[in-house]
């Protein structure tokens, strides 16, 4: 049974045209993760949330948002994709990471920017 | 800063050969490693955590502290282990340190 689920699989958008990914967990998870991954490339953090406490990286552009209205749902909001944003979205969801937690990961969210 | 280290992109091995996946890192505290797994079109999952000094599908790392390695290890490789492989590292104990991930290693088993 998927307990990290994102929506849509594949998504397809124009370049400055906004769009929104979303990502939801049944595990009850306190802490919720979105990765940008472009080709052989690592999966780079962007943000993450510690319940209601948002954790921004430092070089996240501000075209990246996020929203987490409540513990099962979360969303990346790009406000005006430009090409370079074309890559692999994954969400992940973990307790408060420790030595015997992990992280699950969602299948990913390809967003292709045309 | 967190910066995990994967020398190889891809690694090509017989079925039956013994595997070594390389992975450095750096971090001012005390880490905590993971081998992260992502079969092909699955998602990424854990593969084993160093804490647990577990043997996860013939799989072992082992956590040098002096070298600042956390190599992943298997005696003999099967056709099945073929994937991309993910050394991460978390901060540890405080709860809100996120995995920082390394570029990964396509591991290739030749039948």
């Amino acid at each position: 049974d998927a307990m990290v689920i994102q929506n849509p699989r594949y998504q397809v958008t124009q370049f400055g045209k906004p769009v929104t990914l979303s990502c939801s967990q049944t595990l009850n998870h306190n802490v919720m993760y979105w990765y940008q991954q472009k080709s052989s490339q690592a999966p780079k953090l962007l943000f993450h949330y510690y319940d209601k406490d948002f954790n921004n990286e430092a070089d996240t552009p501000d075209n990246f948002q996020s929203r987490r209205p409540n513990t099962s749902f979360c969303f990346l909001d790009i406000r005006s994709p430009g090409l370079g944003d074309a890559a692999m979205y994954l969400c992940a969801t973990s307790p408060p990471l420790g030595r015997y937690t992990e992280a699950f990961f969602g299948q990913g969210t390809r967003l292709t920017v045309v | 800063a967190q910066r995990v280290t994967q020398p190889e992109k891809l690694l090509s091995v017989f079925k039956g050969a013994p595997v070594e996946l390389k992975c450095n890192y750096s971090y001012s505290g005390s880490p905590e490693l993971f081998w992260y797994v992502q079969y092909s079109r699955q998602r990424l999952q854990l593969l084993l955590r160093h804490i647990s000094r577990e043997s996860i599908k013939g799989f072992t790392a082992d956590l040098n502290k002096g070298e600042t390695s956390f190599h992943l290890k298997k005696p003999f490789a099967q056709e099945e282990d073929s994937a991309m492989y993910y050394c991460a590292l978390s901060g540890g104990w405080s709860g809100n340190t996120p995995l920082v991930f390394g570029k990964g290693t396509r591991l290739s088993v030749i039948a």
